[in-house]
């Protein structure tokens, strides 16, 4: 069984330029999570959807940040415009049934913002 | 305070000792605790989950949660090298809106 794929592993940019990650879950999960790391620190939910439906989105930093789950599969996740502070590890994770039954992460997005 | 607390160590232990991991959250209400475990430039993975006070064991590892006490923590039976990595604790915090929250994370270290 494939495992949740992100793209792209590594991203480096300058400040005030957009970009983008890509997340496909795990086949079947409805449930799918961003998260970010940054380095010593736990990750930190940025935005949970529930097939399309986007909840637990309070942390999500709506003035440059946004996510998209068309179709209740994949997602996609967007900083524009970024800043330095966004440097971090973006990751996606999924699970099937209710919110934070086990779930599986992706290897996530390393974005550095210079 | 931290919502999720975790000493970020790290914690040495010899191979084949006990290594004990500690974890206290400040949300009373708080219902259900996880232990994902992450290696260096890795993606956490689950590697127990705890809903009722007492212990569950599962192989080496122990959940034990004290909900009195607001602690709940991990122990490793007989320590591998392999077992080093960073030992997240999450809670789904109830006055947060039922998010989990993870703390910040305890190194551990196991020395051949």
């Amino acid at each position: 069984e494939a495992g949740v794929v992100q793209s792209p592993r590594y991203k480096i940019i300058e400040k005030k330029q957009p970009v983008a990650f890509w997340c496909n879950p795990i086949s079947g999960h409805n449930t799918l999570y961003w998260y970010l790391q940054n380095l010593g620190q736990g990750p930190e939910l940025l935005i949970r959807y529930e097939n399309e439906e986007a909840v637990d989105d309070s942390q999500l930093p709506k003035d440059r940040f946004s996510a998209e789950r068309l179709k209740g599969v994949d997602s996609t996740l967007k900083i524009q415009p970024a800043e330095l502070g966004d440097s971090a590890v973006y990751l996606c994770a999924s699970s099937f049934g209710g919110a934070y039954n086990e779930q599986f992460f992706g290897p996530g997005t390393r974005l550095t913002v210079l | 305070q931290k919502e999720v607390e975790q000493n970020s160590g790290p914690l040495s232990v010899p191979e084949g000792a006990i290594a004990s991991l500690n974890c206290t959250y400040s949300d009373r209400g708080s219902q259900s605790f996880f232990w994902y475990r992450q290696y260096s430039g890795k993606s956490p993975e689950l590697i127990m989950f705890i809903y009722s006070n007492g212990d569950k064991e599962d192989g080496r590892f122990t959940a034990q949660l004290n909900k009195a006490s607001q602690y709940v923590s991990l122990l490793i039976r007989d320590s591998q090298p392999s077992d080093s990595a960073t030992y997240l604790c999450a809670v789904i915090l109830r006055g947060a809106g039922n998010m989990l929250t993870f703390g910040g994370g305890t190194r551990l270290m196991v020395k051949p």
